[in-house]
């Protein structure tokens, strides 16, 4: 069974400072990978996603990830963060099935705290 | 283009009685699923929908949780009769393709005392 490690409960990063939230992920084949954030009061938004083809990919918000077959990991990466950033993140992979769908399977998410 | 939205926002029932669930998908997409996130938890599936039919609901804790799709549009969760443990944060995804990126909803949070 596929699974998801997110080992950073929680983040501290200053205002401007570069960030990189850690995801690594256990799936037999090559896996569909996803990077959630949930703002306060808010539902899950989808920031990027990764199917095939570039392994760095770019997503909303500033936001990149790199995915790395041989370290099985699929970190999130923002340049320089905003205060806005401040939200709960979470690493998904997805899983295709014979039957052709895909249910996901979520790390326990990473608390991103921006200080000024 | 309306997104995903469930409803109640909030709902908090005392145990034994029963909560209703409502989940409305982005236009045109065919599977809805449900997810849910107890505390401290990660999230997880409960289960799927294509249009209709029950794909997968292999996530379903027990029988006291239902799950419909009237005409394979909206979807409701009904958990019959509520226990403590059932309380959570319940998300609602819809996607237009099975192996598509799943586009969630504000979720309801249910608590039961």
């Amino acid at each position: 069974a596929q699974s998801v490690t997110q080992p950073d409960i929680h983040i501290t990063v200053s205002e401007g400072a570069s960030l990189e939230l850690r995801c690594n992920y256990s799936y037999g084949a090559t896996p569909y990978l996803f990077w959630y954030v949930q703002s306060p009061g808010q539902g899950l938004q989808l920031l990027l996603k990764y199917f095939s083809g570039d392994t760095l990919v770019q997503g909303i918000k500033g936001f990149e990830a790199e995915f790395k077959r041989s370290q099985s990991s699929f970190n999130l990466r923002k340049p320089s963060v905003h205060w806005s950033d401040a939200a709960e993140y979470f690493c998904a992979v997805g899983s295709l099935m014979n039957s052709g769908y895909s249910t996901l399977t979520f790390g326990k998410g990473t608390m991103l705290l921006v200080s000024p | 283009e309306a997104g995903v939205t469930q409803f109640p926002s909030h709902s908090v029932i005392e145990k034994g009685q029963t909560v209703t669930l409502r989940c409305d998908p982005i236009s045109g997409h065919d599977n809805l699923y449900w997810y849910r996130r107890v505390m401290g938890k990660e999230i997880k599936f409960l289960l799927h929908f294509v249009k209709e039919s029950k794909q997968d609901e292999s996530g379903m804790p027990n029988n006291r949780f239902l799950a419909e799709r009237t005409g394979g549009t909206y979807s409701t969760l009904k958990v019959q009769p509520a226990e403590l443990e059932d309380s959570g944060v319940y998300f609602c995804a819809s996607s237009q393709d099975l192996a598509g990126a799943q586009y969630f909803g504000a979720g309801t949070r249910l608590s039961v005392l």
